[in-house]
């Protein structure tokens, strides 16, 4: 079994670049089946994907997020991280790190960590 | 703004039958399989329907899925308490090379 574990500042000022780290347990992500993903909530809304990243260094991002969001994997922690740039209040939101499984046009989000609350303030 | 389209909030009794929409467009829910996201009272969201009507292991055939066109819905069949909580659709969208959401409907069991 998977598990995701999030990790990183809970308190970020603005302008400055929050970073987060996912602890990869269960699995390798090294794995060529899943694309490592970040999705956010805001408080009290909904769901918002920011993107991916593949082992191979390869990463995709939502395109309102892409000038500021820079996705990467460390193999030898087997860890992938999440770093967004010039943070402002709209950034504060509960951030989870989850595995997109891919398989035959199935894109499905079957793991998910527990999330972790990331506040933007001065 | 959400890619696909969610009614904010359903309601029902216990025992009764619930269906939440979903609406999106020919570049996701029109050419890509529909999931479906359960998340409970401060919790992280737990899949609960893929490739559109398929089940995990472990969740309760009393959920069901179904797509048609650029369109989805889930249906709870005998609505217990515990069903109480925020219900997401998703799809791969094509012209995003990614994932996108609709804004969630909140179940509120009566």
């Amino acid at each position: 079994q998977v598990q995701l574990q999030e990790s990183g500042p809970g308190l970020v000022k603005p302008s400055e670049t929050l970073s987060l780290t996912c602890t990869v347990s269960g699995g390798s992500v090294s794995s060529g089946s899943y694309y490592w993903s970040w999705i956010r909530q805001p408080p009290g809304k909904g769901l918002e994907w920011i993107g991916y990243t593949y082992y191979s260094g390869s990463t995709n991002y939502n395109p309102s997020l892409k000038s500021r969001v820079t996705m990467s994997v460390d193999t030898s922690k087997n860890q992938f991280s999440l770093k967004l740039s010039s943070v402002t209040a709209a950034d504060t939101a509960v951030y989870y790190c989850a595995i997109l499984r891919y398989s035959d046009y199935d894109y499905r989000l079957d793991y998910w960590g527990q999330g972790t609350l990331v506040t933007v303030s001065s | 703004q959400s890619v696909l389209t969610q009614p904010p909030s359903t309601s029902g009794t216990p025992g009764q039958r619930v269906t939440i929409s979903c609406s999106g467009s020919s570049s996701n829910i029109g050419s890509n399989y529909v999931y479906w996201y359960q998340q409970l009272p401060g919790t992280a969201p737990k899949l609960l329907i893929y490739r559109s009507n398929l089940r995990p292991s472990g969740v309760p055939d009393r959920f069901s899925g179904s797509k048609s066109g650029t369109s989805a819905s889930l249906a709870i069949s005998g609505l217990r308490s515990e069903d109480e909580a925020d219900y997401y659709c998703a799809a791969w969208d094509d012209s995003l090379s990614g994932v996108v959401f609709g804004g969630g409907t909140k179940l509120t069991v009566l």
